[in-house]
């Protein structure tokens, strides 16, 4: 069975202070592995796609990188906007496209 | 990548009814996924549909209490039939791109 933890559960910033977030995965043969951003309320934003280890994106002061056990989502000197819950999820080859297994989310608060 | 409309954004509805929420899509796609997310939790998958064939339904979940239609290759509904208050939560469609997501119906059962 395929798992996702994140850790911290929630993390608080000062803001410019850098930080990451953690997702350890358990997948049999993995197709992708997706960072979102979710606010109060809304569906999650899509942010990064990862497929192999070694592979790293970056999309203004977010910087996601994976290996073959686990993604970290750095965020480098963030501001009170980048406050929000960020999900990690995982879809194996061997289930439909599209179908996603997440983590709990970590939720991240930048104080001013 | 896709656009998803959402409806309803949100519900407050009296137990022991149902509630319809309709996902359109933009584009054609072949499969469509719909997901609950209970307060504090995240998404979990309730079953995946595909035009033309019965839905298929994670463990845990069952036709009866969550059926969906999928009419065409650009549009799925999800009902939750005769609601509890356990039932509150947040449910949300996607599609087969991973990417793109509606924008979730708030739904409270008093």
């Amino acid at each position: 069975e395929d798992q996702v933890t994140q850790s911290p559960e929630a993390l608080r910033l000062q803001e410019g202070e850098s930080s990451s977030l953690n997702c350890s995965y358990t997948v049999s043969g993995l197709r992708g592995l997706f960072w979102y951003r979710q606010d109060p309320g809304k569906g999650p934003e899509f942010l990064f796609t990862l497929y192999s280890a070694g592979e790293e994106k970056e999309k203004e002061r977010l910087k996601a990188t994976l290996t073959k056990k686990e993604s970290f989502l750095h965020i480098t000197a963030p501001k009170p906007e980048d406050s929000a819950t960020y999900l990690c999820a995982v879809q194996a080859v061997n289930t439909n496209a599209g179908k996603s297994t997440f983590g709990d989310g970590t939720t991240l608060t930048v104080k001013p | 990548s896709a656009v998803i409309s959402q409806k309803p954004s949100r519900d407050i509805c009296q137990r022991g009814t149902s509630l319809t929420i309709q996902c359109q899509v933009d584009s054609q796609v072949t499969m469509m996924f719909w997901y609950r997310q209970q307060p504090g939790q995240s998404l979990t998958l309730i079953a995946t549909a595909n035009q033309g064939s019965e839905a298929t339904y994670e463990s845990g979940f069952v036709i009866d209490k969550f059926p969906i239609s999928r009419p065409n290759l650009t549009f799925s509904t999800l009902t939750v039939s005769n609601m509890s208050p356990e039932d509150s939560s947040i449910y949300l469609c996607s599609v087969e791109d991973g990417y793109t997501f509606g924008s979730g119906t708030r739904l409270t059962v008093v």
